[in-house]
């Protein structure tokens, strides 16, 4: 089945962006969307976007000015670049594929990757 | 902004059964889901579209809507389903992802 794995820095200095990479395996990533989500130590779920495969983006308002989803269908992958991060970004991040998609209405998660922490420090 | 209302905690006996209720406004026009997190665990998958159930889901895990209210019902709880539970939707319009707070359900 279809499994998710996060890569990237686990400490990112505040100012600078943070940039993760989510591996999709045993599925293509095309014909689906794929979505970020975090969560602060502690917190509650926050999702961040989604992009199709074919590359089409959907940000949530509050992280728009900053976040960047791409995808690298060569490689089964889609990545996530967020700006100007302070202690507020530091969080668990997760990949999750976005099911049940409908006229770019967002639907459930699943799977999910296991999640990567990243922590926002100097 | 729009926002999912959850119970912060839920507590219940063995065997008994647990509802977690998430309240919102665009609920009627919006489905919605239902994860379970263990500590230290990715969120899993436990109802989608209000009341379907994925495959490998216990029975025992179902969901309703009724207005603005959804609700997560186990029957008979056992120890393992103590976590937390966490609703998502989309806003009125469709266009962006909303998550409930988060209920911690206790399992006496």
């Amino acid at each position: 089945q279809v499994q998710l794995q996060e890569s990237g820095p686990g400490l990112v200095k505040p100012s600078e962006t943070l940039s993760l990479t989510c591996t999709v395996s045993g599925g293509s990533i095309s014909s689906y969307y794929w979505s970020w989500i975090r969560q602060p130590p502690g917190k509650g779920l926050e999702w961040i976007g989604y992009i199709y495969y074919s590359g089409s983006t959907n940000y949530n308002p509050s992280l728009k000015s900053r976040v960047t989803i791409s995808v690298d269908t060569s490689k089964n992958q889609f990545s996530l670049k967020l700006s100007s991060v302070t202690a507020a970004d530091t969080a668990v991040y997760y990949c999750a594929r976005d099911l049940g998609v409908v006229a770019a209405t967002p639907g459930w998660f699943d799977p999910w990757g296991q999640g990567t922490l990243v922590t926002v420090s100097s | 902004s729009y926002e999912l209302t959850q119970p912060p905690s839920v507590s219940v006996s063995p065997g008994q059964t647990a509802r977690i209720t998430c309240s919102g406004d665009a609920l009627p026009k919006q489905y919605a889901y239902w994860y379970q997190q263990k500590p230290g665990q990715a969120p899993v998958l436990v109802i989608y579209k209000d009341s379907e159930r994925p495959s490998g889901i216990p029975e025992r895990f179902s969901g309703s809507s009724s207005g603005t209210t959804v609700t997560l019902t186990i029957s008979g709880v056992q120890a393992e389903d103590e976590a937390d539970y966490y609703c998502q939707s989309a806003d009125s319009s469709g266009t962006f992802v909303v998550f409930g707070g988060g209920t911690k359900l206790t399992v006496l």
